[in-house]
């Protein structure tokens, strides 16, 4: 069955540092998203991609966040000076788009970011 | 804005017992509701939605779950559950027009031998 990746699993880096997370979506799904979670807290939206832009975002999603598409097949999430607060599990998901709201979302198994 | 409560953060129970997830949320608009299971060390994995229709949802591994409207709830039930069914189970919504997901904290279903 395919399923949605994630490298790396594990991710450690200095405050102020760039980190890039990267995800490689099922291949024929068309929306992307990124999500986090902070340990011991509820998983939170941070943006949602599609046709090479971004559909929505959250208030956590600020300038410090980016995302692209770089080629056909994968997904990334730039964090350009990381803080302490961006330690987090990071998932990223994605979707087919033929029903909108009511699309199963399908995750990876999630990248650690810790922050030194 | 749509928020989801699940009011239990751990539920231990003992195997081939019953258990019960409770999740309530609050939105002013219509919802499409899930639940979702997360094993250690792996991603979210979808169990069941309700869209519409039956409020009555079956889900993988044996889980079904009911919408009541009246009283916004999605509770998610098993009738008899086994130790591989230990993982932390995520509630969440997302507006019938919308896309991404609000998730509800989690709860922690242990399942003892």
């Amino acid at each position: 069955e395919p399923e949605v990746t994630q490298t790396p699993s594990h991710q450690v880096t200095q405050m102020g540092q760039e980190v890039i997370l990267r995800c490689v979506p099922i291949s024929n799904h068309l929306y992307f998203y990124w999500y986090r979670q902070i340990l011991g807290q509820k998983v939170e939206f941070l943006v949602s991609f599609y046709n090479n832009e971004i559909s929505e975002k959250s208030e956590i999603f600020d300038d410090q966040f980016s995302v692209e598409r770089p080629d056909g097949s994968n997904f990334t999430l730039k964090i350009r000076s990381t803080k302490l607060e961006d330690s987090a599990m990071y998932f990223c998901a994605s979707s087919d788009g033929s029903a909108r709201g009511a699309d199963t979302q399908y995750f990876g198994p999630g990248t650690r970011l810790t922050v030194l | 804005a749509q928020s989801v409560t699940q009011l239990d953060s751990q539920v231990p129970v003992f195997e081939e017992a019953p258990v019960e997830l409770r999740c309530n949320y609050s939105s002013s608009v219509s919802v499409y509701l899930f639940w979702y299971v997360q094993y250690p060390n792996q991603g979210l994995q979808l169990l069941l939605k309700y869209l519409s229709g039956s409020t009555l949802v079956k889900g993988i591994n044996g889980f079904e779950a009911e919408f009541n409207k009246s009283q916004t709830s999605f509770h998610l039930r098993k009738p008899s559950v086994h130790i591989s069914d230990t993982a932390e189970y995520f509630c969440a919504v997302v507006l019938s027009h919308g896309q991404n997901f609000v998730f509800g904290p989690g709860t922690r279903l242990s399942v003892l031998p």
